[in-house]
């Protein structure tokens, strides 16, 4: 069975630290990995994407980091704002043809406070 | 235009009602999709279109029904619901179904409650 672990579940901040979220997963074969922002209520929105190749990808104070050979990927907040308060959704996708299947996370809801 | 559109985004219906769920994107995207999302759980894949065909239905009780007038919307029809299928209903567009490394866009969603 193909699994995205997440942690922690949840974290609390105050406005203007960092954090490192977490993704453990055990899809296989790979194709790519993304990070999702989801809003409460909303739909998700896109952070970064990787593939196998990749090792690290940035999209402003976000950084993203996968490592292949553990199936390990991180997701970095820097210089938290009010703002990041959402839950990140962690997506592994299969490489195989025909799948549409992506493997979600059950996702780290991060609160910002200031 | 970057957006995936979705209508209503609140709709409270009662168990006997008929209602639609409405999708619409102007990517040129030909594979769209309708996802299941409870509170704190990760969304659940319900249908898949690709190039306006069904391609995918994750088993999904027939009391839900998926419509694909044109390459550029998505209906998902409801009828006789329980009031377990109270969610989220996320709507989501890619360029090609068939390739892993597009990316799916997602709508801001539909807020269904069932009474």
């Amino acid at each position: 069975k193909n699994q995205v672990e997440q942690s922690p579940q949840s974290l609390i901040i105050l406005e203007g630290k960092n954090c490192t979220l977490q993704c453990n997963y055990t899809v296989s074969p790979f194709s790519n990995l993304r990070w999702y922002k989801q809003d409460t209520g909303r739909g998700p929105v896109s952070l970064t994407i990787m593939t196998f190749s990749e090792n690290t990808k940035s999209n402003g104070r976000y950084t993203a980091t996968l490592d292949a050979d553990t199936k390990q990927s991180s997701l970095h907040i820097t210089a938290s704002q009010l703002s990041d308060s959402a839950s990140y959704i962690c997506v592994v996708s299969l490489e195989r043809s025909n799948d549409y299947k992506l493997s979600f996370g059950a996702g780290t809801t991060v609160t910002v406070r200031a | 235009d970057t957006e995936v559109t979705q209508t209503p985004k609140h709709l409270v219906m009662g168990m006997t009602n008929k209602k639609s769920l409405k999708c619409e994107q102007h990517m040129g995207h030909r594979a769209m999709y309708w996802y299941k999302q409870k509170a704190k759980k990760p969304p659940e894949l319900m249908f898949v279109y690709s190039y306006e065909k069904l391609s995918i239905n994750e088993s999904v009780p027939s009391r839900f029904s998926p419509e694909c007038p044109n390459s550029s919307l998505l209906n998902l029809h409801l009828h006789a619901l329980q009031p377990e299928d109270s969610a989220l209903y996320l709507c989501a567009s890619s360029q090609d179904a068939v390739s892993l490394v597009d990316e799916q866009f997602f709508g801001p969603g539909t807020r269904l409650t069932v009474l």
